[in-house]
């Protein structure tokens, strides 16, 4: 079935590092890629998305390419904020199957 | 403003006790799902709804049950079943299940067992 992996946590960063959290997955055919965030105590929100390979998603600075030679989707920050500390999925949809989430990626960033 | 909301934000179990955690929203999706969250993992699903009247089990069925009388709402009950209900309780729509559907999610609700 499909799957997906995450780089594991949790990862601990200075204000302006910069960010890569990585994600690979396991499908057969085409899925759709998402990361998503979550900052502490709330739900889910769709960070950036892409559906199909080679196309890049980017949002508040975020960025992850559709890697089909790598199975991948790695997600990355030039400069990152403290406000961007919180927890990052990875998740694929393929077809009209459900989402599924790779385990998660606590990021801290210290002033 | 179109979103979704839970109730409660933290709810208690007892022992033996069924309990219901309220998802409604206002976005005409015609989608919902409810997840589990577990600490250190990913989220998993329990239950997934397409349409008004109609339900699929997700990965995690087994202990809970779930009703959709009405587009807006998706209520799920955590029964005494459930034999382990201590997570974070996560409620998502899109406007349907597909590939390229954005799953939009709740603030979440939070049981406990007493």
């Amino acid at each position: 079935g499909n799957s997906v992996t995450q780089m594991e946590g949790p990862v601990t960063l200075s204000e302006e590092a910069f960010l890569t959290i990585n994600c690979t997955y396991t499908a057969t055919g085409y899925p759709s890629l998402f990361w998503y965030v979550q900052y502490p105590g709330e739900g889910l929100q769709l960070l950036l998305k892409a559906t199909k390979a080679d196309d890049k998603g980017s949002n508040k600075g975020f960025e992850a390419t559709y890697r089909k030679e790598t199975t991948s989707f790695h997600l990355e920050k030039g400069s990152v904020q403290v406000s961007d500390s919180a927890v990052y999925f990875c998740a694929l949809v393929q077809g009209a199957q459900k989402l599924v989430f790779g385990q998660g990626t606590r990021l801290t960033i210290n002033p | 403003d179109g979103g979704i909301t839970q109730s409660p934000k933290y709810l208690f179990r007892k022992e033996g006790q069924n309990v219901t955690l309220s998802c409604e929203q206002n976005l005409n999706h015609d989608a919902m799902y409810w997840y589990r969250q577990d600490p250190g993992q990913g989220l998993r699903l329990i239950y997934y709804s397409q349409i008004v009247n109609d339900f699929q089990k997700g990965d995690i069925a087994e202990g809970y049950s779930v009703s959709r009388e009405k587009k807006e709402s998706f209520p799920l009950t955590v029964t005494s079943a459930q034999k382990n209900p201590t997570a974070f309780y996560l409620c998502a729509s899109s406007t349907q299940v597909g590939a390229q559907e954005t799953q939009y999610f709740g603030p979440g609700t939070r049981l406990l067992v007493l």
